[in-house]
């Protein structure tokens, strides 16, 4: 079974800063994908950015930036020049890759504020 | 083009009853799962389905059932309402290799 871990429950930054949000992961697979997933007051779940484990590049997305470390099994997000928009929960995930359907395995969560 | 819709939204139920969550997609994906959101917590799978007439269960399905009559439909039904079923529930849906799954906007339901 896979765990994922988010040590930070709540993080708050001045707007236009740079916040990177924490994640550690277990697992005894090889393939994976890992997932950040923004969830805004309305509930919505929102792709933020995801990585494929084979891959050392790490991924990019506009403002939005991972750190993967698979030896150490860290997967920490960068947000730079943060927004006011970007207030909402954000989730870590996991997932198995290879054939069959896998759910996500998601870590519980961190808060982050961005104060104006 | 719509994604993945909920219905419904928000729901009251007492301890005992009975109702069906349902879920439609339309992307044209094999995959379906149906996952839970408990304060503090990350979501949880409950059940999935690789395809039409198949499911099969997560990491939290007691108290649950699930059906995929149609490619586009996975439902999800509670038998007997408990308290500890009051959740925020989610549907979700994926293709096979392609793994990002797409997200509907949640049922709230609580169970007095």
């Amino acid at each position: 079974a896979q765990t994922v871990t988010q040590s930070q429950p709540e993080m708050s930054v001045q707007e236009a800063e740079t916040v990177t949000l924490s994640c550690t992961y277990d697992t005894s697979e090889n393939n994976y994908y890992l997932f950040w997933y923004k969830q805004p007051p309305s509930r919505q779940m929102i792709l933020v950015i995801r990585q494929e484990a084979y891959k050392q590049q790490n991924a990019t997305e506009n403002r939005f930036s991972v750190n993967f470390q698979k030896a150490a099994k860290s997967f920490s997000l960068k947000i730079s020049d943060s927004q006011l928009g970007d207030t909402a929960m954000y989730f870590c995930a996991f997932m198995r890759a290879g054939g069959g359907a896998d759910g996500l395995t998601f870590g519980k969560g961190t808060h982050l504020i961005i104060q104006p | 083009n719509a994604g993945v819709t909920q219905t419904p939204k928000f729901r009251v139920l007492k301890t005992g009853q009975s109702m069906t969550l349902l879920c439609a997609q339309d992307m044209n994906h094999e995959y379906m799962y149906w996952y839970r959101q408990d304060p503090g917590m990350g979501l949880r799978l409950i059940h999935y389905s690789v395809g039409e007439g198949t499911t099969a269960k997560g990491e939290v399905p007691d108290g649950y059932n699930v059906s995929r009559l149609k490619k586009q439909n996975f439902l999800l039904g509670l038998e007997s309402a408990a308290p500890s079923q009051t959740s925020v529930y989610f549907c979700a849906s994926s293709y096979p290799r392609v793994r990002p799954q797409h997200f509907g906007d949640g049922t709230r339901l609580s169970i007095l």
